[in-house]
């Protein structure tokens, strides 16, 4: 099955670039889906189809995908940003499956 | 407005059955790809089931077998039929949808979640 490798925790300060990475064999080949979670909220799509966005989403969050990783990237971050981001994908390898990424939890210093 | 309704979650006994329900509304459920994803407390998400707009249904392999997504097109909702419950079963299930026309899309609609708990 299809694996998606994500670092538990990224740190940054406010107004500062938060990068999160998704490793994932050949990833630049597939769709790299991000959502954003917060505490006893459900998920929100903040970036779709690698680099695309949402209506609502702030340019701010924006995605590349290439070769063996995915990043989701957060320019100018703030303190509402604080949260759990996980990436996600379809392996169509066999029956289609949904994979998530294990979730990288972000902190605002 | 889209919104999504779980509904159905509760305590259950291992080897116990549950039905889940999420009522759709601002849009058909059956002409998007309908998903449950689930997440155990304290861990990550976890994709469990689609069904797709034609009808063609796929499962993660850890419930294959044991659980049954379906749809109900007059009453515009999705359901997960959970047979044989596990402890490693206990989660929040969210239902998402897809509404990209893609099979290889990307969930825009997620519900409130709703608690499952399989516990003697």
């Amino acid at each position: 099955s299809y694996v998606l490798t994500q670092p538990p925790s990224v740190s940054v300060a406010p107004g500062q670039t938060a990068r999160i990475t998704c490793g994932g064999n050949n990833i630049g080949s597939k769709s790299v889906h991000w959502y954003q979670q917060k505490p006893g909220q459900a998920p929100v799509l903040v970036v779709y189809d690698d680099s695309d966005r949402p209506s609502g989403i702030p340019e701010r969050f924006s995605g590349s995908n290439s070769g063996n990783t995915a990043t989701l990237t957060i320019s100018r971050v703030e303190a509402g940003d604080e949260a759990d981001y996980y990436c996600q994908v379809w392996d169509s390898s066999s029956d289609p499956s949904g994979v998530f990424g294990g979730g990288t939890k972000l902190t605002v210093l | 407005e889209v919104q999504l309704v779980e509904s159905g979650g509760g305590l259950i006994q291992p080897g116990g059955s549950l039905r889940l329900s999420c009522a759709a509304s601002g849009f058909t459920v059956s002409s998007n790809y309908m998903s449950w994803v689930r997440q155990a407390p304290g861990k990550g998400l976890e994709w469990v089931s689609v069904i797709y707009s034609g009808g063609s249904t796929y499962y993660a392999d850890s419930v294959k077998g044991r659980f049954t997504i379906s749809r109900d097109n007059s009453k515009n909702t999705l359901y997960l039929q959970m047979n044989s419950l596990r402890a490693e079963d206990t989660a929040v299930y969210y239902c998402a949808s897809d509404s990209s026309g893609s099979p290889l899309g990307y969930f825009d609609y997620w519900g409130q979640g709703t608690l499952v708990t399989v516990s003697s």
